[in-house]
């Protein structure tokens, strides 16, 4: 079975500095890697995938993640942060099969960025 | 990216009254959709997934004569939860994928549809 652990229940940064949400997984095979983000009484909005090639993958607003298979990691990482990236961070593990299948999600991290 | 919406986006309603949520793909053919649930300040929790055309399956634990879920074309899904109470509060989310296009591999989530039961 997939699972998803982001070991950190709150990440405080202050604006302008680097933003790392940490997220490692566990599932047999190759997996297909998301993240998404979800402000407020709101839906969750795609950020950015990694299903193959190239490990660094940029997604939306200036967000990018890097897939470490000997890690199994796929942390998320934002070099400047902003006071509107203050959200709820989900990251997401599906099987080979891909989004069609059932995503695994971790329990989500608090980004809080401070002015 | 695509884009699902659902309706409404909050309902209040009494207790044993049945309430309907909409989700639909707007720039793109859904052929798998999914529903979820999210308690406050928790995860999403699967509550089914639905290929078009064809019955939901429903996780282990969801009551499928409770939660009944259509999902009769490639644009809309709805999920009607039957006789409500106040135990089924909760924001319901809707996700849509493809097997082809600009959603291949990729959930896309609609905005979240808020349930009070009275």
């Amino acid at each position: 079975a997939q699972s998803v652990a982001q070991p950190e229940d709150q990440v405080n940064v202050a604006e302008g500095n680097p933003l790392t949400v940490k997220c490692t997984y566990s599932v047999s095979g190759n997996p297909y890697l998301f993240w998404y983000v979800q402000y407020p009484n709101r839906g969750l909005q795609f950020l950015l995938k990694y299903i193959t090639g190239d490990n660094l993958v940029k997604g939306s607003y200036g967000f990018e993640a890097e897939f470490n298979k000997s890690q199994t990691s796929f942390h998320l990482k934002k070099p400047s942060a902003l006071v509107s990236d203050s959200a709820l961070y989900f990251c997401a593990v599906s099987l080979p099969r891909g989004g069609n299948n059932r995503l695994a999600f971790g329990k989500g991290n608090q980004v809080v960025v401070i002015p | 990216g695509a884009v699902v919406s659902q309706h409404p986006s909050w309902v209040i309603c009494k207790s044993g009254t049945s309430v309907k949520i909409e989700c639909r793909s707007l720039d793109f053919q859904a052929t798998t959709m999914f529903w979820y649930r999210q308690f406050p300040k928790q995860s999403l929790m699967l509550m089914a997934t639905s290929n078009e055309g064809s019955k939901a399956t429903y996780e282990q634990g969801v009551e499928k004569d409770k939660f009944l879920i259509n999902h009769a074309s490639l644009t809309l899904s709805t999920l009607t939860v039957t006789s409500a109470h106040p135990e089924d509060s909760s924001f319901y989310i809707c996700s849509a994928s493809s097997n082809r296009g600009r959603a291949k591999d990729t959930q896309y989530f609609g905005p979240g549809t808020r349930l009070t039961v009275l």
